[in-house]
């Protein structure tokens, strides 16, 4: 089974500050990666994915993440933070032949005045 | 756009009551998912379908059980709700047609209190 990782249960960042979201994955295989925002009493929103085209992948909102292979990560990045960038964000792996799902814990992401 | 609709926002139950979750979809997505969301643990599949009247356990599937009559409908059942079930419910569903990327499609959930 895979496994995900994301470093750093609580982060926070000045408003207009770089925000960094760290993922690594576990896998011989590159897979599906997704990025999920979830505002306090939502569901899950997708952000951004990479499905094998270009390694790095623009999403909503102003992100983007990279996927490196060599590192097996896919950390999310957006150059100035939003006061509205204050939510919890899943990284997620799917295998490209079945539809399991994994997680990562979620990090909460805190933008400061 | 896809949709998912889950049927209660907020629950508010007593122990031992018998609890049903709805979810329906409307994207004729095959595969369908409940989650449950906790702090500090993540998302944690509880059980998903991938097929009308099909049913596979996840990593949490006690005390819970699914229906899955119809393909747009997977309902999540708890049939003595305990206090340890008090959590959040995400639905999701997706798809394994040509094209399919691998996204899941979500909810916006259902918040289950157990007194």
């Amino acid at each position: 089974a895979q496994s995900v990782t994301q470093l750093g249960s609580h982060v926070s960042v000045s408003e207009g500050a770089l925000v960094l979201l760290r993922c690594n994955y576990s896998s011989s295989v590159p897979p599906y990666l997704f990025w999920y925002v979830q505002y306090p009493n939502q569901g899950l929103q997708l952000l951004l994915k990479y499905t094998s085209a270009a390694t790095l992948v623009k999403g909503i909102n102003g992100f983007e993440a990279e996927f490196k292979k060599s590192e097996t990560s896919f950390h999310l990045t957006k150059p100035s933070a939003h006061m509205s960038d204050a939510a919890e964000y899943f990284c997620a792996v799917s295998e490209r032949t079945g539809n399991q799902f994994y997680f990562g814990t979620g990090t909460s992401l805190t933008v400061i005045p | 756009d896809v949709k998912v609709t889950q049927s209660s926002r907020y629950l508010v139950k007593r122990t031992g009551e018998k609890v049903f979750l709805e979810c329906v979809q409307d994207m004729d997505h095959e595969n369908m998912f409940w989650y449950r969301q906790d702090p500090g643990l993540g998302l944690r599949l509880i059980y998903f379908s991938y097929d009308v009247k099909m049913k596979e356990k996840g990593d949490i599937p006690e005390g819970y059980s699914v229906s899955r009559e119809k393909k747009e409908r997977f309902s999540l059942i708890l049939e003595s709700a305990s206090t340890n079930q008090t959590s959040m419910y995400l639905c999701a569903s997706s798809t394994n047609r040509q094209g399919w990327t691998g996204e899941l499609f979500f909810g916006e959930g259902s918040r289950l209190t157990v007194l």
